[in-house]
């Protein structure tokens, strides 16, 4: 199995703020690495597919980069709203995926 | 818009059957370039994706290693929806399930979630 490991594990930061989280994976995974954002009590929230493409409707403060074993996801500006635990999952081993243990971004 | 809306019991016995069903709305369960999943989320294990059923030139079903011998995942076309079954359940079971529609190696479309505590 392809093991995902995401650091840190929380991050607080003020509005406004650029915020990075790093997802690592255990082997190659070319570009297939898919980013969510989940609140409480919610289903996560598909952000970016592909490494890097943002899905419809969701803020262009939030982007993702890498290829290979490492990943980047960044949210340029923080805000309130984005107040949430980010996932990373790997897609390379289709159909079975695997997740990263998630990063809790509060906002201080 | 596509919707995926969950149904089950939220309390299942030891040793039970554990059942859920996820009905498809706006979109077609077999779909030849879609895949429909059943993740399942805990305090301990975090997401953890359970199996997948999709439709190409026949149906097709793949489940996680760690649970191949007690899963079974199936479409009901004339439904347009999928379930899981999962056998022999124990307090480790015990977690928040969702369906999810993946594409293009995501998961694009979640279910709500649904809470299914095992215990007697």
């Amino acid at each position: 199995d392809i093991q995902m490991t995401q650091s840190p594990s929380s991050v607080s930061a003020s509005v406004g703020d650029r915020v990075t989280v790093t997802c690592r994976a255990s082997q190659g995974i070319s570009t297939w690495l898919a980013w969510y954002q989940q609140k409480p009590g919610k289903p996560p929230k598909l952000l970016i597919n592909t490494a890097s493409a943002l899905q419809s409707g969701v803020p262009s403060r939030f982007s993702g980069s890498g290829s290979g074993t490492d990943f980047t996801l960044t949210i340029s500006s923080l805000q309130p709203e984005d107040s949430a635990t980010y996932y990373c999952q790997q897609g390379n081993s289709f159909p079975r995926f695997t997740f990263g243990g998630g990063t809790k971004v509060e906002i201080k | 818009q596509v919707q995926l809306q969950q149904s089950g019991p939220g309390l299942v016995k030891p040793s039970q059957t554990l059942s859920l069903t996820c009905v498809i709305s706006g979109d077609s369960v077999s779909r030849n370039d879609i895949a429909w999943n059943w993740i399942r989320q805990s305090p301990s294990r975090g997401l953890e994706w359970l199996g997948v059923t999709y439709y190409r030139s026949g149906w097709t079903n793949v489940y996680a290693l760690s649970l191949e011998s007690r899963i079974t995942i199936n479409s009901e076309t004339s439904k347009n929806q999928f379930s899981l079954h999962l056998d022999s359940v124990t307090p480790e079971d015990t977690a928040v399930y969702y369906c999810a529609r993946g594409s293009f190696r995501a998961l694009d479309v979640w279910g709500q979630g649904t809470t299914v505590t095992v215990s007697s």
